[in-house]
C-alpha cells in the first residue's frame, strides 16, 4: 500500500514571500499520479496542482508550482507571492495508476500541513 | 452549475442509532466516495463504488454501509457499529476517464453522536 507523509504539521510565512511546503511518498509503482488539494476554514476541498509521474517537467498554476524529484519520491509544492487567502490545509494525494491495476480506490492523502500567512 | 451536494451540512445524533448521510452530484461521474476526516488524520478512505450497483469497502468501511442504486446517489451510513462516529465526512467523485482526473468533493457533513 502506499503511504503519503507531510513533515511540516504547519508552516507560517510572511504575505509576499515564498513558501514550500514538503510531501514524500513511498511506493512501488512506476506509473502514479500526485495532487495538492487546499482545504479553507470553510472546509472545501479544491485541487490546487497535479502531476504525472511520467512527466519530468514540473507542473506550475500561476504561482503554484511543484518540485516533483521521482527517485527521491518528493514532492513539494512552492506557493509564491503568498496571499491572506493562501492561508489554509494544505494535502498531499497520491493515485496509481488504473491501467496497471490501481486507482480505483481514490486518493490516498497525507495529514495535511496549516499554512498560516502572516500579514 | 454541476457539482457534488452533500446534505445535511451538520447531523446531531443519540449514541446507538443509524444515520444517513447524502450525497448527490451531476457531474456524470461514475466514480465515488466517502472520506472521513479527523483532526491531525487527514483524509481515509470508506467506501468507493466504481458503478451503479456495485462498491468497495476502503480502509476503515468497519461501521459503515453505502448503496450505489443511482449513478448520481452515494449515500453512507453510519450504523451503531461505528466505534466512534463523530467527525466530517467528505463526498467525492470523479470522471474516472482519465488516470489523472482529480477528485471532486462536497461541502462535507459534520457529525456529531452524543
Amino acid at each position: 500500500a502506499q503511504t503519503v507523509t507531510q513533515s511540516q504539521p504547519e508552516m507560517s510565512v510572511q504575505e509576499a514571500e515564498t513558501v514550500t511546503l514538503s510531501c514524500t511518498y513511498d511506493t512501488s509503482e512506476s506509473d502514479y499520479y500526485l495532487f495538492w488539494y487546499k482545504q479553507p476554514p470553510s472546509r472545501q476541498m479544491i485541487l490546487v496542482i497535479r502531476q504525472e509521474a511520467y512527466k519530468q517537467q514540473n507542473a506550475t498554476e500561476n504561482r503554484f508550482s511543484v518540485n516533483f524529484q521521482k527517485a527521491a519520491k518528493s514532492f513539494s509544492l512552492k506557493i509564491s507571492d503568498s496571499q491572506l487567502g493562501d492561508a489554509a490545509m494544505y494535502f498531499c494525494a497520491y493515485r496509481s495508476d488504473r491501467y496497471s491495476g490501481g486507482g480505483a480506490d481514490g486518493l490516498t492523502f497525507g495529514k495535511g500541513t496549516h499554512l498560516i500567512i502572516q500579514p | 452549475d454541476g457539482g457534488i451536494t452533500q446534505s445535511p451540512k451538520y447531523l446531531f445524533r443519540k449514541e446507538g442509532q443509524n444515520v444517513t448521510l447524502s450525497c448527490e452530484q451531476n457531474l456524470n461521474h461514475d466514480a465515488m466516495y466517502w472520506y472521513r476526516q479527523d483532526p491531525g488524520q487527514g483524509l481515509r478512505l470508506i467506501y468507493y463504488s466504481q458503478i451503479v450497483n456495485d462498491f468497495q469497502k476502503g480502509d476503515i468501511a468497519e461501521g459503515y454501509s453505502v448503496s450505489r442504486e443511482k449513478k448520481e446517489s452515494f449515500p453512507l451510513t453510519v450504523t451503531s457499529a461505528q466505534k466512534n462516529p463523530t467527525a466530517f465526512y467528505l463526498c467525492a467523485s470523479s470522471s474516472d476517464r482519465g488516470n489523472n482526473s482529480p477528485l471532486h468533493f462536497g461541502n462535507g457533513t459534520r457529525l456529531t453522536v452524543t
